[in-house]
């Protein structure tokens, strides 16, 4: 089965600059996360969807992130204004809508702001 | 709420050693808990997971972690280190929410390996 898919790979802004992210879960996949994962540091959760609904959003920096699932399929990650800081690897996840079941990550974005 | 804590930010053994990464759990409820593999420009893969059957977890690659709970620990070892075991390895710890919960990480260990 195809992966989780994600685009781009690579993004170069200036703060102050907006920048978004694509995500695309393994079909059928219900429950989709978006993770930041700073230079040296482990994944930390931005976003949690079940389907188009947000089960967890508590860690996510709402003045300038913002995301959304359309449909219960894809997902878009926004950053507006982007920040020096949020420099980091964007990875985006899907599971199955059944406990215990195994969550599959795609390969990233890698942001750099200047 | 549940945390993992993962012992030194990079360990470096030769091909053939014994490789041991280390991860010590907190958590106020029986854990669930996860080894991830990352290799450079890749997304996280799955190396095993403990969801409280057998406390010693066997993975992919030759890889196993032992669960043990007096001493809130879940290490990850391998036998024998090969060249291509180098890479970033991660903890986790599910962290309960909705029907699927989410996963807690740990900051990561990078592994070398020496020729």
């Amino acid at each position: 089965e195809a992966g989780v898919a994600q685009s781009p790979r690579y993004k170069i802004i200036e703060k102050r600059q907006s920048v978004a992210f694509w995500c695309n879960p393994i079909s059928g996949h219900a429950t989709l996360y978006w993770y930041q994962q700073i230079l040296g540091q482990g994944p930390k959760l931005l976003i949690q969807f079940q389907n188009n609904g947000v089960v967890d959003d508590s860690q996510l920096p709402k003045d300038r992130f913002s995301a959304e699932r359309l449909k219960g399929v894809d997902s878009t990650l926004k950053i507006q204004p982007a920040k020096l800081e949020d420099s980091a690897v964007y990875l985006c996840a899907s599971s199955l809508d059944l406990p215990g079941t195994q969550w599959f990550f795609g390969p990233g974005t890698r942001l750099t702001v200047l | 709420a549940q945390s993992v804590t993962q012992l030194g930010s990079h360990v470096s053994v030769s091909e053939g050693a014994l490789v041991l990464l280390r991860c010590n759990y907190s958590s106020s409820v029986p854990p669930y808990l996860f080894w991830y593999v990352q290799y450079p420009n890749q997304g996280l893969q799955l190396l095993l997971k403990y969801t409280s059957a057998a406390t010693l977890v066997k993975g992919i690659n030759g890889f196993e972690a032992e669960f043990k709970k007096s001493e809130t620990s879940f290490h990850l070892t391998k036998p024998s280190a090969h060249m291509s075991d180098a890479a970033e390895y991660f903890c986790a710890v599910l962290n309960y929410g909705g029907s699927q919960g989410n996963l807690i990480f740990g900051k990561g260990t990078k592994l070398s390996v020496k020729p």
